[in-house]
Protein backbone atom coordinates (compact mmCIF):
# COMPACT_ATOMS: atom_id res chain seq x y z
CA UNK A 1 0.00 0.00 0.00
CA UNK A 2 1.22 3.71 -0.92
CA UNK A 3 2.91 5.69 2.09
CA UNK A 4 4.69 8.96 3.21
CA UNK A 5 7.72 8.76 3.86
CA UNK A 6 9.59 11.11 5.50
CA UNK A 7 13.10 11.81 6.52
CA UNK A 8 14.50 11.98 8.76
CA UNK A 9 13.00 10.27 12.23
CA UNK A 10 14.86 12.60 14.34
CA UNK A 11 16.51 15.70 13.44
CA UNK A 12 18.71 17.58 16.79
CA UNK A 13 19.87 21.19 16.09
CA UNK A 14 21.32 23.48 17.58
CA UNK A 15 19.55 27.15 17.82
CA UNK A 16 19.97 29.28 14.71
CA UNK A 17 20.53 26.70 12.78
CA UNK A 18 18.72 26.03 9.54
CA UNK A 19 16.93 22.54 9.29
CA UNK A 20 15.54 21.01 6.05
CA UNK A 21 12.75 18.35 7.11
CA UNK A 22 11.86 16.17 3.58
CA UNK A 23 8.49 14.31 2.76
CA UNK A 24 7.53 11.96 -0.28
CA UNK A 25 4.07 12.22 -0.71
CA UNK A 26 1.87 9.21 -2.67
CA UNK A 27 2.72 9.46 -5.31
CA UNK A 28 -0.43 10.55 -7.58
CA UNK A 29 -1.53 12.53 -4.79
CA UNK A 30 -1.84 16.07 -5.63
CA UNK A 31 -2.65 18.35 -2.14
CA UNK A 32 0.26 18.49 0.09
CA UNK A 33 0.45 19.67 4.28
CA UNK A 34 2.79 20.64 6.68
CA UNK A 35 1.50 20.00 10.30
CA UNK A 36 3.48 20.53 13.52
CA UNK A 37 2.46 18.90 17.18
CA UNK A 38 4.70 20.37 20.41
CA UNK A 39 4.76 17.43 22.55
CA UNK A 40 1.64 17.39 24.93
CA UNK A 41 -0.38 19.83 22.53
CA UNK A 42 -2.61 19.55 19.85
CA UNK A 43 -1.76 18.82 15.63
CA UNK A 44 -1.65 22.48 14.26
CA UNK A 45 -2.15 23.00 10.83
CA UNK A 46 1.23 25.00 9.38
CA UNK A 47 0.53 25.27 5.56
CA UNK A 48 -1.26 23.58 2.45
CA UNK A 49 0.03 23.13 -0.83
CA UNK A 50 -1.19 23.07 -4.38
CA UNK A 51 -0.53 22.91 -7.72
CA UNK A 52 2.91 24.70 -7.00
CA UNK A 53 2.08 26.93 -4.62
CA UNK A 54 1.15 27.50 -0.95
CA UNK A 55 -2.88 27.27 -0.87
CA UNK A 56 -2.98 28.44 2.76
CA UNK A 57 -0.67 29.39 5.85
CA UNK A 58 -1.37 29.67 9.10
CA UNK A 59 0.08 32.43 11.37
CA UNK A 60 2.71 29.95 12.61
CA UNK A 61 4.03 29.99 9.01
CA UNK A 62 5.83 32.78 9.05
CA UNK A 63 9.08 34.05 7.02
CA UNK A 64 11.00 31.36 9.09
CA UNK A 65 9.07 28.66 7.42
CA UNK A 66 9.15 27.86 3.81
CA UNK A 67 8.35 24.83 1.79
CA UNK A 68 9.05 23.47 -1.92
CA UNK A 69 8.50 20.90 -4.38
CA UNK A 70 11.35 20.80 -6.20
CA UNK A 71 11.45 17.62 -8.57
CA UNK A 72 7.96 16.25 -8.59
CA UNK A 73 8.68 14.22 -5.81
CA UNK A 74 9.81 15.29 -2.60
CA UNK A 75 7.83 17.66 -0.37
CA UNK A 76 10.25 19.87 1.76
CA UNK A 77 9.77 22.18 4.75
CA UNK A 78 12.38 24.48 5.55
CA UNK A 79 13.04 26.12 8.93
CA UNK A 80 15.53 28.83 8.71
CA UNK A 81 17.48 30.15 12.26
CA UNK A 82 15.20 27.66 14.36
CA UNK A 83 14.39 28.55 17.94
CA UNK A 84 13.83 26.44 20.94
CA UNK A 85 10.08 26.65 20.45
CA UNK A 86 10.20 24.89 16.98
CA UNK A 87 11.34 21.99 18.73
CA UNK A 88 8.16 19.67 17.77
CA UNK A 89 6.87 16.51 15.70
CA UNK A 90 6.44 17.64 12.61
CA UNK A 91 3.84 15.67 10.16
CA UNK A 92 3.61 16.19 5.94
CA UNK A 93 0.48 14.83 4.54
CA UNK A 94 -0.92 14.31 1.19
CA UNK A 95 -4.36 13.94 -0.17
CA UNK A 96 -5.50 13.24 -3.89
CA UNK A 97 -8.13 15.32 -3.74
CA UNK A 98 -9.25 18.55 -1.50
CA UNK A 99 -12.38 16.60 -0.14
CA UNK A 100 -10.17 13.10 0.19
CA UNK A 101 -8.65 11.58 3.12
CA UNK A 102 -5.44 12.70 4.06
CA UNK A 103 -2.58 10.30 4.17
CA UNK A 104 -0.04 11.49 6.96
CA UNK A 105 3.58 10.42 7.09
CA UNK A 106 4.99 9.12 10.63
CA UNK A 107 6.90 12.54 11.29
CA UNK A 108 10.09 14.44 11.97
CA UNK A 109 10.99 14.83 15.47
CA UNK A 110 13.03 18.10 15.45
CA UNK A 111 15.14 19.27 19.01
CA UNK A 112 16.24 22.91 18.76
CA UNK A 113 18.59 22.86 21.61
CA UNK B 1 -12.27 30.04 13.27
CA UNK B 2 -13.53 26.56 14.34
CA UNK B 3 -13.32 25.46 17.71
CA UNK B 4 -12.62 21.55 18.47
CA UNK B 5 -13.52 19.79 21.56
CA UNK B 6 -13.46 16.05 22.26
CA UNK B 7 -14.64 14.36 25.46
CA UNK B 8 -13.29 12.66 27.40
CA UNK B 9 -9.75 13.69 27.21
CA UNK B 10 -9.01 10.41 28.91
CA UNK B 11 -10.41 7.09 28.87
CA UNK B 12 -9.59 3.71 30.62
CA UNK B 13 -11.72 0.62 30.02
CA UNK B 14 -12.09 -3.11 30.58
CA UNK B 15 -11.09 -5.44 27.54
CA UNK B 16 -14.80 -5.78 25.53
CA UNK B 17 -16.38 -2.95 26.96
CA UNK B 18 -18.16 -0.47 24.32
CA UNK B 19 -16.13 3.23 23.78
CA UNK B 20 -17.74 6.27 22.78
CA UNK B 21 -15.81 9.75 22.14
CA UNK B 22 -17.34 12.86 21.58
CA UNK B 23 -16.01 15.67 18.80
CA UNK B 24 -17.86 19.43 18.86
CA UNK B 25 -17.32 21.98 16.46
CA UNK B 26 -18.20 25.78 16.39
CA UNK B 27 -18.40 26.30 12.84
CA UNK B 28 -20.16 24.20 9.91
CA UNK B 29 -17.80 22.06 7.83
CA UNK B 30 -17.18 19.96 4.58
CA UNK B 31 -15.92 16.48 6.65
CA UNK B 32 -15.12 15.61 9.79
CA UNK B 33 -11.79 13.24 10.67
CA UNK B 34 -11.31 10.59 12.98
CA UNK B 35 -7.71 9.93 12.99
CA UNK B 36 -5.60 7.35 15.19
CA UNK B 37 -2.48 8.25 16.68
CA UNK B 38 -0.10 5.34 18.11
CA UNK B 39 2.14 5.94 21.38
CA UNK B 40 4.84 6.31 18.92
CA UNK B 41 3.53 9.30 17.59
CA UNK B 42 2.60 8.07 14.12
CA UNK B 43 -1.42 9.20 12.57
CA UNK B 44 -3.38 7.35 11.01
CA UNK B 45 -6.84 8.14 9.21
CA UNK B 46 -9.78 5.76 10.66
CA UNK B 47 -12.47 7.89 9.12
CA UNK B 48 -13.62 11.09 6.88
CA UNK B 49 -17.38 11.83 6.97
CA UNK B 50 -19.81 14.11 5.77
CA UNK B 51 -22.82 13.05 6.71
CA UNK B 52 -24.42 10.01 8.46
CA UNK B 53 -22.38 6.76 9.92
CA UNK B 54 -19.19 4.75 8.87
CA UNK B 55 -18.57 1.46 9.78
CA UNK B 56 -14.94 -0.14 9.48
CA UNK B 57 -14.43 -3.27 11.56
CA UNK B 58 -15.29 -2.95 15.45
CA UNK B 59 -15.22 1.01 14.57
CA UNK B 60 -18.02 3.79 13.96
CA UNK B 61 -18.24 7.03 13.17
CA UNK B 62 -21.16 9.21 13.35
CA UNK B 63 -22.19 13.05 12.68
CA UNK B 64 -25.31 14.80 13.27
CA UNK B 65 -24.63 17.92 11.07
CA UNK B 66 -27.17 19.91 12.00
CA UNK B 67 -25.98 20.04 15.86
CA UNK B 68 -21.76 20.01 14.94
CA UNK B 69 -21.52 16.27 16.72
CA UNK B 70 -19.76 13.64 16.08
CA UNK B 71 -19.11 10.11 17.50
CA UNK B 72 -16.48 7.45 17.64
CA UNK B 73 -17.83 4.45 18.85
CA UNK B 74 -15.22 1.12 19.32
CA UNK B 75 -17.65 -2.11 19.93
CA UNK B 76 -15.72 -4.75 21.60
CA UNK B 77 -12.85 -3.01 22.45
CA UNK B 78 -9.19 -4.91 22.79
CA UNK B 79 -6.17 -3.64 24.60
CA UNK B 80 -4.67 -3.06 20.83
CA UNK B 81 -6.77 -0.19 20.30
CA UNK B 82 -5.27 1.34 22.93
CA UNK B 83 -4.15 5.29 21.48
CA UNK B 84 -5.10 8.54 21.09
CA UNK B 85 -8.00 9.02 18.93
CA UNK B 86 -7.84 12.83 17.49
CA UNK B 87 -11.39 14.55 15.99
CA UNK B 88 -10.17 17.25 13.46
CA UNK B 89 -12.54 18.91 11.03
CA UNK B 90 -11.85 20.24 7.31
CA UNK B 91 -12.02 23.68 6.39
CA UNK B 92 -10.03 26.43 4.86
CA UNK B 93 -9.51 28.30 0.96
CA UNK B 94 -9.94 27.08 -2.12
CA UNK B 95 -7.21 24.41 -3.02
CA UNK B 96 -6.01 22.29 -0.37
CA UNK B 97 -7.91 21.67 2.51
CA UNK B 98 -6.56 22.13 5.85
CA UNK B 99 -7.10 20.56 9.47
CA UNK B 100 -7.93 21.98 12.82
CA UNK B 101 -7.65 19.06 15.55
CA UNK B 102 -9.35 18.13 18.44
CA UNK B 103 -7.05 18.02 21.53
CA UNK B 104 -7.45 14.07 21.80
CA UNK B 105 -8.91 11.33 23.87
CA UNK B 106 -6.27 8.72 25.36
CA UNK B 107 -7.98 5.80 25.25
CA UNK B 108 -6.83 2.88 27.56
CA UNK B 109 -7.83 -0.76 27.46
CA UNK B 110 -6.78 -3.31 30.39
CA UNK B 111 -6.96 -6.81 29.68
Amino acid sequence: EPEVTQTPSHQVTQMGQEVILRCVPISNHLYFYWYRQILGQKVEFLVSFYNNEISEKSEIFDDQFSVERPDGSNFTLKIRSTKLEDSAMYFCASSSDRENTQYFGPGTRLTVL
Amino acid sequence: KNEVEQSPQNLTAQEGEFITINCSYSVGISALHWLQQHPGGGIVSLFMLSSGKKKHGRLIATINIQEKHSSLHITASHPRDSAVYICAVGGGLQGAQKLVFGQGTRLTINP
